[in-house]
């Protein structure tokens, strides 16, 4: 079974930092990744998909890598703002289910002013 | 273009009830899925529709049931709800050439159950 991990659980930073959100899944086996967002008490805004033939995907200030031999991907997000306050959501997609996104917990992020 | 609208938007039912969700996909997209997320948690896969038919099933019971209409819109169907049923469901919408990649999601329905 895919199990995805998301680290840390919760993060604090002031406005303007720049920060790096990690996901780890346990079958490489995949046939894409995804990272969304999620404002409190409401639906999923994809953010960016990375195909299991890729290495990174990049939308503004958001960049996303995927190392799938080592089951781990990353969101760096630039130039921090208040408006990046969410959770942050990793999913992925495993060959033979690929109709089912297999989400971790999240990372709750606070950017201060 | 509508985005994916979920009815209701908030629900309270009790031990034992039946309840039924609605949602209607973005314009255009056939496909619909349906997922449950618990406070804290991320979402869990519980089954996606398509041409009527559920295609792939998560891990839940059978209490959790579904439908698609001609029009693609869908319900989700939950029999003898249990309190750990308590949970915001999230319909997600996409074109079936597309499934594996773009899905949009609705706001949810949360459904307290006392």
């Amino acid at each position: 079974k895919q199990e995805v991990t998301q680290i840390p659980a919760a993060l604090s930073v002031p406005e303007g930092e720049n920060l790096v959100l990690n996901c780890s899944f346990t079958d490489s086996a995949i046939y894409n990744l995804q990272w969304f967002r999620q404002d409190p008490g409401k639906g999923l805004t994809s953010l960016l998909l990375i195909q299991s033939s890729q290495r990174e995907q990049t939308s503004g200030r958001l960049n996303a890598s995927l190392d799938k031999s080592s089951g781990r991907s990353t969101l760096y997000i630039a130039a921090s703002q208040p408006g990046d306050s969410a959770t942050y959501l990793c999913a992925v997609r495993v060959w033979g289910k690929e109709y089912a996104l297999n989400f971790g917990k999240g990372t709750s992020l606070l950017v201060t002013p | 273009d509508a985005g994916v609208t979920q009815s209701p938007t908030h629900l309270i039912k009790t031990r034992g009830q039946q309840v039924t969700l609605r949602c209607s996909p973005k314009s255009g997209h056939d496909t619909v899925s349906w997922y449950q997320q618990a406070l804290g948690q991320g979402p869990q896969f519980i089954f996606q529709y398509y041409e009527e038919e559920e295609r792939q099933r998560g891990n839940f019971p059978d209490r959790f049931s579904g439908h698609q209409f001609p029009n693609y819109s869908s319900e989700l169907n939950v029999n003898a709800l249990l309190l750990g049923d308590s949970a915001l469901y999230l319909c997600a919408s996409s074109l079936v050439q597309l499934s594996y990649n773009e899905q949009f999601f609705g706001p949810g329905t949360r459904l307290t159950v006392l």
